[in-house]
Parts: structure tokens; sequence; C-alpha cells
């Protein structure tokens, strides 16, 4: 049982570059989530998608997109990669809306130079 | 900017010990969750609080809720070396489908 699954696990990009960050979970679950997490400054929200069809801007959402291809896939990209987006990703599913936990994958290291 | 904050940053004691973390929130929410990152992995779920709940046990965890105050409190009694990490607590908030996290507290347990 796979859980949620990102990939890569790590990335090097110069500045100015594009790239997409793949996030897969293969329990049914409606809601996914992007998040980045920063030294002393914990998990802030990207983008979600409540369900499939739909998505929202969280806390930091400018310089990336996003992509719910299907109910199983959730892709984040980077347009144009700055040094202020180097960070770890986290992609997180959750099945409902309320009282519901998340799970998460086990993120992705990234380093825009 | 974010809607949970953590304190302390960091904590240290010695195995055996109680570990006590707190949580403070602005905004309406409709439960609070707790948690834990071991070395930079994925976050793992503890315990989860509804917003009319006040206190709430999962074997050696002990989660409070003060809506009035918009605080929660993480109370984890004997301590061991094993449960060094870092803590977050999240905010379900009302309005939007969406967990927003605090800056959590880092948990080191000396043996």
């Amino acid at each position: 049982n796979a859980g949620v699954t990102q990939t890569p696990k790590f990335q090097v990009l110069k500045t100015g570059q594009s790239m997409t960050l793949q996030c897969a979970q293969d329990m049914n679950h409606n809601s996914m989530y992007w998040y980045r997490q920063d030294p002393g400054m914990g998990l802030r929200l990207i983008y979600y998608s409540a369900s499939e069809g739909t998505t929202d801007k969280g806390e930091v959402p400018n310089g990336y997109n996003v992509s719910r291809l299907n109910k199983r896939e959730f892709s984040l990209r980077l347009e144009s990669a700055a040094p202020s987006q180097t960070s770890v990703y986290f992609c997180a599913s959750r099945r409902g809306q309320l009282y519901e936990k998340l799970f998460f994958g086990s993120g992705t290291q990234l380093s825009v130079l | 900017s974010q809607q949970g904050e953590e304190d302390p940053q960091a904590l240290s004691i010695q195995e055996g010990e109680n570990a006590t973390m707190n949580c403070s929130y602005k905004t309406s929410i409709n439960n609070l969750q707790w948690y834990r990152q071991n070395s930079g992995r994925g976050l793992v779920h503890l315990i989860l609080i509804r917003s009319n709940e006040r206190e709430k046990h999962s074997g050696r965890l002990r989660v409070t809720l003060d809506t009035s105050k918009k605080s929660s409190s993480l109370l984890i009694t004997a301590s061991r070396a094993a449960d060094t990490a870092s803590y977050f607590c999240a905010t379900d908030q009302v309005e939007g489908n969406k967990l927003v996290f605090g800056a959590g507290t880092i948990l080191r347990v000396k043996s």
C-alpha cells in the first residue's frame, strides 16, 4: 500500500528553469494539498484541491501553479524557479473535508541556484 | 501569516519526564490536529480534537482545547528517546477545506 507518492525526491534547478512536482495517492481520497516547509516556518499551504476538478490558493501561491489531473494525481508546477523557492515540498491527501487527518508523502527537496 | 503558533520553539527534557507543547490560533476552527515529524520526513498524524471537545487522550498523549482562548496543548507523558521529533499543530478552518500548520516545537528527549 503506497499511500502518497511524490516524485522526484531531490531536484536542483537553475534560476528561471521550470519543473513539475508530481504527487499521486492510491487511497481514493478526495482532497489533496501542497505544502512547503522552510526552517523555522513550519508548513505553509501553497495550493489545495478539495475535490477532483477544483483547486484553491493557500497561504503562499505566488510563483506556483497546480493541476488536479484526476482523482489520484495533483501536480505542482514552478514556471520560472527562483532561489526563494528552495524548500522541501510535501504533498498530502485526505478522504473528505472535515474531521479527517492528512496523509503525507515523503517530500521533495528542491534547491534553486 | 500562519494560523497556529507553537510554544516553546524547542524543548529538551530527560527520558521519563513529561513534555508539554502549546498552540495558539487566530480564527474559528472545526477541529485541531497534532502531527509529528521525524528528521524532515513526512508528517504523521497523532490526534484530532473537535471544536466542541475540551480534552482527548490517546495512549501517552493528552490534548486539550480552549476555544475561548484559541489555544491547545499537547502533553506527552513518560517521554522516551524515540519521542524526539518536531511536533506541529494544525487548524482545520471553518472557511475552506484546508489545514493550516504552525511553526512547530522541536522536542529532544535525552536518555
